[in-house]
């Protein structure tokens, strides 16, 4: 089955302490992008790849860190995870050009940071 | 500054009730324009790109279409089982396929 798999499903952690978030597609899927979702903000990009190795900051990419070194997968790095953080994330993939083939999305992965 | 606004915030109809769902938006160079539904603790589902105005697509109950400022989903006779959240997102040139997402409408069909 065509999907995008995202681990853990949730997780609580406390500041400080690095955390990643992994992001695995089985579309060979050249572009991945990560965003947050808080209420009343909607979605957010954090961060995206184009393909291996080509990355670049989204909208809000203070404090994370992304790596593509290879094309399924995309983890999300959190160097010092503070309350601010405790958000709803989605991994999100598509072929080139997305806007002909839309984006498929991960289940989400719900972080709380105490 | 690129702006995407849903609205209403939420809408509540009966079963078989039609209505509609709005999408404006303010975006220099517009790509594509995404719906997407949500259902609560899982990853927004792909619908409908639309590319320029006056295009129109359908799904079942879903139709979606497409102005220069605006898109409406218009869902015609919904069952409880269409109750999500809908989400429209618009693609802009900058930052390579980026979305920026409108905050959604939250719909609940009642049996």
């Amino acid at each position: 089955e065509a999907q995008v798999t995202q681990n853990p499903r949730y997780l609580i952690t406390v500041t400080g302490k690095k955390l990643t978030v992994t992001c695995s597609q089985n579309m060979n899927h050249e572009y991945m992008s990560w965003y947050r979702q808080d209420p009343g903000l909607g979605l957010r990009q954090i961060y995206y790849s184009m393909n291996v190795e080509v990355t670049d900051k989204g909208d809000v990419p203070e404090g994370y860190k992304v790596s593509r070194k290879e094309k399924r997968n995309f983890p999300l790095i959190l160097e010092s995870p503070s309350p601010n953080q405790t958000s709803l994330y989605f991994c999100a993939s598509s072929p080139r050009p997305a806007r002909f083939y839309g984006y498929t999305f991960g289940s989400g992965t719900r972080l709380t940071v105490v | 500054e690129d702006q995407v606004t849903q609205s209403p915030e939420a809408l509540r109809l009966q079963e078989g009730e039609s209505s509609s769902l709005n999408c404006s938006y303010t975006v220099s160079g517009l790509r594509g324009l995404f719906w997407y539904r949500q259902d609560p603790g899982k990853g927004p589902e792909f619908l409908f790109t639309l590319y320029s105005a006056g295009e129109e697509k359908e799904k079942e109950r879903l139709k979606a279409t497409l102005t220069k400022k605006e898109s409406f989903l218009h869902i015609t006779a919904p069952k409880p089982e269409d109750s999500a959240t809908y989400l429209c997102a618009v693609q802009v040139p900058q930052g390579a396929q980026k979305l920026v997402f409108g905050q959604g409408t939250r719909l609940t069909i009642n049996p």
